[in-house]
């Protein structure tokens, strides 16, 4: 069980298009999600924490109008990267939190970001 | 700015030889995790261990914990090769839901 989607899996993209990459909590709900993002070789930056039905907090420096998030449902977060450019290729990865547990996030196969 | 650091930052070991790693953190927390990461995947969870607790074993694998050092070990024991990856420590503080990655250390055991 604690099963957690993202998709795409790769996208590569002109610079200046969006993107929207989604991310799924698959047999539980869940009313947070984080989104991170991971440069080659390097640690997992969380970017902004999704809750469901509200506005995302985002982490210090995360552009928030560049990196749209979306949380419709219990099961499914979005984030739109908006007029996507070369520095914003990277590896982004979500987790959800199952309600009501603080403690063991489930993280998602990630999405590799290539902007041409 | 990332509250865990992790040393060492690479590894490499003979399969069948023991690996440790550790993190360290700077502020009061209400667990520690560890995950591990193959390349270019997503994280899977290893193990959790509470603030109030001081070791932990789950197979070949042991972490210790020393809240007043504020540091945490990851042993892996008769390393595999397949044990090759990426592996994390992460901080859940005391207040709060977010968790805060190390750096990370990449081992790599050779067959």
């Amino acid at each position: 069980g604690a099963v957690v989607s993202q998709h795409p899996s790769r996208v590569i993209c002109k610079s200046g298009t969006s993107v929207k990459i989604e991310c799924r909590s698959l047999d539980f709900q869940a009313t947070t999600m984080f989104w991170y993002r991971q440069f080659p070789k390097k640690s997992l930056m969380l970017m902004a924490t999704s809750n469901e039905g509200s506005k995302a907090t985002y982490e210090q420096g995360v552009e928030k109008d560049k990196f749209l998030i979306n949380h419709a449902s219990l099961t499914l977060s979005t984030l739109t990267v908006t007029s996507a450019h070369p520095e914003d290729s990277s590896f982004y990865i979500c987790s959800a939190l199952p309600g009501g547990s603080y403690n063991e996030q489930f993280f998602g196969p990630g999405t590799r970001l290539t902007v041409l | 700015s990332q509250q865990g650091e992790e040393d060492p930052q690479a590894l490499s070991i003979q399969e069948g030889e023991n690996a440790t790693m550790n993190c360290s953190y700077k502020t009061s927390i209400n667990n520690l995790q560890w995950y591990r990461q193959n390349s270019g995947r997503g994280l899977v969870h290893l193990i959790l261990i509470r603030s109030n607790e001081r070791e932990k074993h789950s197979g070949r694998l042991r972490v210790t914990l020393d809240t007043s050092k504020k540091s945490s070990s990851l042993l892996i024991t008769a390393s595999r090769a397949a044990d090759t990856a990426s592996y994390f420590c992460a901080t859940l503080k005391a207040a709060g839901n977010k968790l805060t990655f190390g750096g990370g250390t990449r081992v790599l055991v050779k067959p």
